[in-house]
């Protein structure tokens, strides 16, 4: 079945420095990829999304491409914040099938 | 205005006991969802509703029963509590039809400790 692999965390970064949460999947045909933020005691909120091979999602900084070859969906960003702080959950979703499936989550630290 | 609402927010429930969450969106989407997320963060598709129909049901134990009297609601029942029951549920929504890139919007969580 469909599945995605993150990496283990907690990553710990200070202030300022660059981000890369890998994430890769499993899938048949051709899913939609997503970045999911848990801010702590709150719930999912979409980070960004990209629906087919070579597509850029983006937002807040944050950036992940869509790489077919690599089966890969990784997440970065150039310069993290205190507030970046949070538990990232990479998923997927494959076509006739209405539901999300998530990676473990990668807890992110971001000390000042 | 908030988009997926699920209440009650925290709950804190003697074992055997049964309990109800409730979930309403407001964005009028057909499609409803209930997830798990366990103690290690691991988030898991218990059922999805289209349409008041039931179209994903992830072998959850039938002490859960999920209801949905209309597209915008999305109710869960859990009969005779266990403490492995003890979790954060979270409701969401999304518009079935579209493409897979189909966005699904999550409530707030609902915090269950069973004691």
């Amino acid at each position: 079945g469909d599945s995605v692999t993150q990496m283990e965390g907690p990553v710990t970064l200070s202030e300022e420095a660059f981000l890369t949460i890998n994430c890769t999947y499993t899938a048949t045909g051709y899913p939609s990829l997503f970045w999911y933020v848990q801010y702590p005691g709150e719930g999912l909120q979409l980070l960004l999304k990209a629906t087919k091979a070579d597509d850029k999602g983006s937002n807040k900084g944050f950036e992940a491409t869509y790489r077919k070859e690599t089966t890969s969906f990784h997440l970065e960003k150039g310069s993290v914040q205190v507030s970046d702080s949070a538990v990232y959950f990479c998923a997927l979703m494959n076509t006739g099938f209405q539901k999300l499936v998530f990676g473990t989550g990668t807890r992110l630290l971001v000390s000042p | 205005d908030t988009a997926v609402s699920q209440t009650p927010k925290y709950l804190v429930t003697q074992m055997g006991n049964d309990k109800s969450i409730k979930c309403e969106q407001n964005l009028g989407h057909d499609t409803m969802y209930w997830y798990k997320q366990d103690s290690k963060k691991f988030l898991k598709i218990m059922f999805s509703y289209n349409n008041k129909e039931l179209i994903i049901n992830e072998t959850v134990p039938n002490r859960f029963s999920p209801k949905s009297p209309d597209k915008a609601h999305l109710n869960l029942h859990i009969n005779s509590l266990e403490l492995g029951d003890s979790a954060v549920y979270f409701c969401a929504s999304s518009r079935l039809g579209q493409s897979s890139g189909n966005t699904i919007y999550f409530g707030e969580g609902s915090w269950l400790t069973v004691v």
